[in-house]
């Protein structure tokens, strides 16, 4: 399984552009990249997901540089709602795994 | 609606009884799983299961017991066996074809009396 490696906690302000990197030095060919968000009590939230170069959703961007030994979630303009904990997932989608969430970063948006 | 849903939303357990937490889902989805997760803390598989009447175990099996008769319904049972069960607790899903992308549950809190 590949390890994943993130900041314990970030802390922005409003309006501001996050951008969240996590580490898998270990990553296999056939390893997708996939970022969690949660809140208090509450299960985790997909958010976006990713193989390689640029993805990009509604809510967020994944970066991957061609190595795939790190990647980089980017919250544009974030708000006070953005307060979570952010979890970066590496493995094979269609393999009988046990996923490895990691404890997370916790971004802290203040006003 | 489509998603996945767990129940009860809080739960007590008494020393030496054993509890049974709920999850259904309505996503037609293969996989399901289980997670622990303790304050301040990432979330630690427990069981999971790609398949009706199959499971398999996670990184903190002990203490606890699955079972998947319907594809819909993969309960969870805290036995007397786990010392330290409080905890909030954590039903997912998957199509079978894309266990990274998971859906979450609401979760269980449970606390011992």
């Amino acid at each position: 399984l590949a390890k994943t490696t993130q900041p314990i906690s970030m802390d922005s302000y409003e309006g501001q552009e996050v951008n969240i990197t996590c580490s898998h030095n270990n990553i296999a060919t056939n390893d997708y990249i996939t970022w969690y968000q949660q809140f208090p009590s509450q299960g985790p939230r997909f958010i976006i997901q990713g193989y390689k170069t640029k993805v990009t959703n509604e809510v967020a961007s994944l970066f991957i540089p061609a190595d795939r030994k790190s990647s980089t979630l980017s919250l544009p303009r974030v708000s006070l709602s953005d307060t979570a904990v952010y979890y970066c997932l590496v493995g094979d989608r269609g393999s009988a795994r046990q996923l490895t969430f990691g404890s997370g970063t916790q971004l802290t948006v203040l006003p | 609606d489509g998603g996945i849903t767990q129940s009860p939303k809080y739960l007590f357990r008494k020393e030496g009884q054993n509890v049974t937490l709920s999850c259904e889902q309505n996503l037609n989805h293969d996989a399901m799983y289980w997670y622990r997760q303790d304050p301040g803390q990432g979330l630690r598989l427990i069981y999971y299961s790609q398949i009706v009447n199959d499971f398999q175990k996670g990184d903190i099996a002990e203490g606890y017991s699955v079972s998947r008769e319907k594809k819909e319904s993969f309960p969870l049972t805290v036995t007397s066996a786990q010392k330290n069960p409080t905890a909030f607790y954590l039903c997912a899903s998957t199509p079978f074809w894309d266990q990274e992308t998971q859906y979450f549950g609401p979760g269980t809190r449970l606390l011992v009396l």
